[in-house]
């Protein structure tokens, strides 16, 4: 089956811990995007990459980091720097951009608690 | 600024009782407007794109519609099983895309 798969669930970081998450995706998109969501709220971009090896800071990059060394994974760090990390972490990819199929696709998503 | 508001915040409806959920927007070059369906503590799945003023979609039971300032989704007689959050986005020029906050449909049987 294609899609995106995020991992884990459910997250608990602890004081000063960095925390990883997963986010793969087998449709042969290029570009690939991390958000943010808070309860009642919209997503709020973190980070995006349009290419293997490149990325971009969104609107909350501040106590995140990514990297993106293959065109399957865009892996999203919660650094200790994040004051306030909790919140439903949301992976997306689309074909890439400049094309008209810049459609979104997300996956399940990570629910990250601050122990 | 790309600006994306959504109403009303929430709205609760009966089987069978159509309504309209409102999605008004500024951006600077519209290069999309996306729905998303959302239902709790889950990924938004994606429902429609629209790229320009006119431009009508329909699924099942759901019509968008887009003008210049604003988009509208339909729900026509609408089922328990569509309660869920929507979600409307804009993509710009330049690639960003702006979330509202989305819209939280109840539809009581």
């Amino acid at each position: 089956d294609g899609g995106i798969t995020q991992s884990p669930k459910y997250l608990f970081r602890k004081e000063g811990q960095n925390v990883t998450l997963s986010c793969e995706q087998n449709l042969n998109h290029d570009a690939m995007y991390w958000y943010r969501q808070d309860p009642g709220q919209g997503l709020r971009l973190i980070y995006y990459s349009q290419i293997v090896n490149d990325f971009q800071k969104g609107d909350i990059a501040e106590g995140y980091s990514v990297s993106r060394e293959k065109k399957e994974s865009f892996p999203l760090t919660v650094t200790s720097a994040q004051k306030n990390p909790t919140a439903f972490y949301l992976c997306a990819s689309s074909i890439g951009r400049g094309t008209s199929l810049e459609t979104q696709y997300f996956g399940p998503g990570t629910r990250l608690l601050v122990l | 600024e790309d600006q994306v508001t959504q109403s009303p915040e929430a709205l609760r409806l009966q089987e069978g009782e159509s309504s309209s959920l409102n999605c008004s927007y500024t951006v600077s070059g519209l290069r999309g407007l996306f729905w998303y369906r959302q239902d709790p503590g889950k990924g938004p799945e994606f429902l429609f794109t629209l790229y320009s003023a006119g431009e009508e979609k329909e699924k099942e039971r759901l019509k968008a519609t887009l003008t210049k300032k604003e988009s509208f989704l339909h729900i026509t007689a609408p089922k328990p099983e569509d309660s869920a959050t929507y979600l409307c986005a804009v993509r710009n020029n330049a690639g960003k895309s702006t979330f509202g906050d989305g819209t939280t449909l109840t539809v009581k049987p």
